[in-house]
This record gives C-alpha cells, structure tokens and sequence, in this order.
C-alpha cells in the first residue's frame, strides 16, 4: 500500500528559530495535506496543496507541493512556544477518497 | 467557525461489547469519514461515507464495523464485539465537496479503552 515517509521524526530547537520537516511518498498524489495534532485533541488543518509546485503559505507556516508530486515540505518561520505538537504530512490518490497519514514530526521547543 | 464534534470524549468497554461511536459532522459537509489512532501511532483510515452509503473502507473496517447515518446530522461508527486491539483515539472527519473535498476536518476524537 502506499506509505508515506516523514522526516524528522522529532526535532528540538529554540524559540525563534525556523522549522523544517518533509514528507515523501512511493506514490504520486493529487493532494497534499499539513496537520498539527496537540495532545489529546484531533488533528488539525493547516495547509491544503493541489498543484504540483504549489507553494503556499497560512501565516507563519509556508509548505509546498512537489515537482514530482511525491514530496512535500512545511517550513515554520519564528517558532513559538505554541507551535508545540505534532506535525502530520497527508497525501490523497487519484480516485481516493481516504488520505494517508505519515508517522508525524514531533516539535518540541526548549526555554 | 464550525466544527466537527463526538461523543462520548471517553468510553470505557469490556471485550465483546458493542460500542457505538457518535458524531456530527459540519453541517453543510457531504462527506464523512471515520479514522482511528492507535496511542503513539499514526493516524489511519477506515471508512469514508457519501450520499448514504461507505463509499471507500479500509482493511481495518471489517464485518465488526458499520456505520449510519441515522438522521441528518449524526454519523455513527458501530463496532460489534470490540477486541483488546481496537483500544484506540477514534476520530471522525467531514469534507465539502464545493471547498475542497480532500480538505477534511477532523473531531476532537474518542478515546475507547477495551478491558
């Protein structure tokens, strides 16, 4: 089935500082997705990508969607003490109605 | 702004137990969907459900699952005799067609605790 690899698994970095994470797929998607997960609570919506090469951006996050349409990135500018979570890339298939999740990216921020 | 809500937060059930999973979709969403989370784990799919009827399952989602839409608005994931091994964060998620039907929207979730 299709798998979607997300990098890095965690990342630890001071306030202020800029993120990075991916996400890679065996399989070429129509649809790329940018959840934030906070514990306890389900995921929510941060960017949604439908073009290959789509590159946009909700405040302080940008991400963008692949040449290839295999790949994915979210990037975080400035971080803050609320941008602490979990990080999930999701993509969709032609004709699919589900979306596959990656593993996540869990963000922690130190003092 | 409107959300997806469920119910109950927590359920607590012993194995072989019937559990019925609530929830109301946004209300001018077409497309429903239920996931699971096991602890630590990635989200995964089970079901999607369009104009009355699952219009995508997973492998996850066999014959001890079903779902309704018993009126409009509620969206129910039934599982028959739960296991050990459904133990999970149940969320369900709505999508509209006209804004973007892969944009789905995702619940607060349930957490079912089987004993």
């Amino acid at each position: 089935g299709q798998q979607l690899n997300q990098s890095p698994q965690s990342m630890f970095i001071q306030e202020g500082e800029d993120v990075s994470m991916n996400c890679t797929s065996s399989s070429i998607f129509n649809t790329w997705l940018w959840y934030k997960q906070d514990p306890g609570e389900g995921p929510v919506l941060l960017i949604a990508l439908y073009k290959a090469g789509e590159l946009t951006s909700n405040g302080r996050l940008t991400a963008q969607f692949g040449i290839t349409r295999k790949d994915s990135f979210l990037n975080i500018s400035a971080s803050i003490p609320s941008d602490v979570g979990i990080y999930f890339c999701a993509g969709q298939e032609d004709r699919d109605d589900k979306i596959i999740f990656g593993k996540g990216t869990r963000l922690h921020i130190l003092p | 702004e409107p959300e997806v809500t469920q119910t109950p937060s927590h359920q607590v059930t012993q194995m072989g137990q019937e559990v019925i999973l609530r929830c109301v979709p946004i209300s001018n969403h077409l497309y429903f969907y239920w996931y699971r989370q096991i602890l630590g784990q990635k989200v995964e799919f089970l079901v999607s459900f369009y104009n009355n009827e699952i219009s995508e399952k997973s492998e996850i989602f066999d014959d001890q699952f079903s779902v309704e839409r018993p009126d409009g608005s509620n969206f129910t994931l039934k599982i028959r005799s739960t296991k050990l091994e459904d133990s999970a964060m149940y969320f369900c998620a709505s999508s509209d067609l006209l804004t973007g039907r892969y944009e789905q929207y995702f619940g607060p979730g349930t957490r079912l605790t089987v004993t």
